[in-house]
């Protein structure tokens, strides 16, 4: 079954911690990964991408084909960085779809 | 540019009516596609329209249905509603239904009751 997970409903930091958002996923072939980010009373928006390698905002996501796991990173969580993370995957074979996970909401505390 | 416009942005119906939602893609956008997001879950993919067809469709019964128009813009029907319907749904476009290019509207939040 084609299925991300965010173990995490909420995660918690202070201003200036390091921050993880888990996501695993379960796929049998190559898929495409992505983060997306919803900030208060803003829409829905994508994050980045894994084929990308890019860090945007600070965050930076690597694929692990053998955890299968696509976790969301950032060495310093900063207020604004508060907001809803989706991690969503493109099944492989040209279907034009996404796959999201439940979402992980992130509070940075002063 | 607006970007996505969905309408209306929040509906009440009854169980067993029937309901229309509406979508205009971000200008220059060929492809809409459709999500259903129910409370503390992430969006789930209805179907996706390209050239006034659907091209891909998920997990959903025969009461979902779309069109697209002329103009690019899409409206999804649902039938014959249930209460487990009320939920957020989600239009997004691309142009030539790259997932990474997706711009998503605001949403449309529909209580069935």
């Amino acid at each position: 079954a084609q299925r991300v997970t965010q173990p995490e409903k909420l995660l918690s930091v202070f201003k200036g911690a390091p921050v993880e958002l888990k996501c695993n996923y379960s796929y049998s072939g190559s898929p495409e990964l992505f983060w997306y980010v919803q900030y208060s009373r803003q829409r829905l928006q994508l994050l980045l991408r894994h084929i990308s390698r890019e860090s945007i905002k600070g965050f930076t996501a690597d694929l692990n084909k053998g955890e299968t796991s696509f976790h969301l990173k950032k060495p310093f969580a900063q207020e604004e960085d508060s907001a809803m993370y989706y991690c969503a995957l493109r099944p492989s074979g040209g279907y034009n779809k996404l796959i999201f996970g439940a979402g992980t909401r992130l509070a940075v505390h002063p | 540019d607006a970007g996505v416009t969905q309408s209306p942005t929040h509906l009440i119906k009854t169980r067993g009516q029937q309901v229309t939602l509406r979508c205009s893609p971000k200008s220059g956008h060929d492809t809409v596609s459709w999500y259903q997001q129910a409370l503390g879950q992430g969006p789930q993919f209805i179907f996706q329209y390209y050239e006034e067809e659907e091209r891909q469709r998920g997990n959903f019964p025969d009461r979902f249905s779309g069109h697209q128009f002329p103009n690019y813009s899409s409206e999804l029907n649902v039938n014959a509603l249930l209460l487990g319907d009320s939920a957020l749904y989600l239009c997004a476009s691309s142009l030539g239904g790259v997932e990474y290019g997706y711009t998503f509207g605001s949403g449309t939040r529909l209580t069935v009751v």
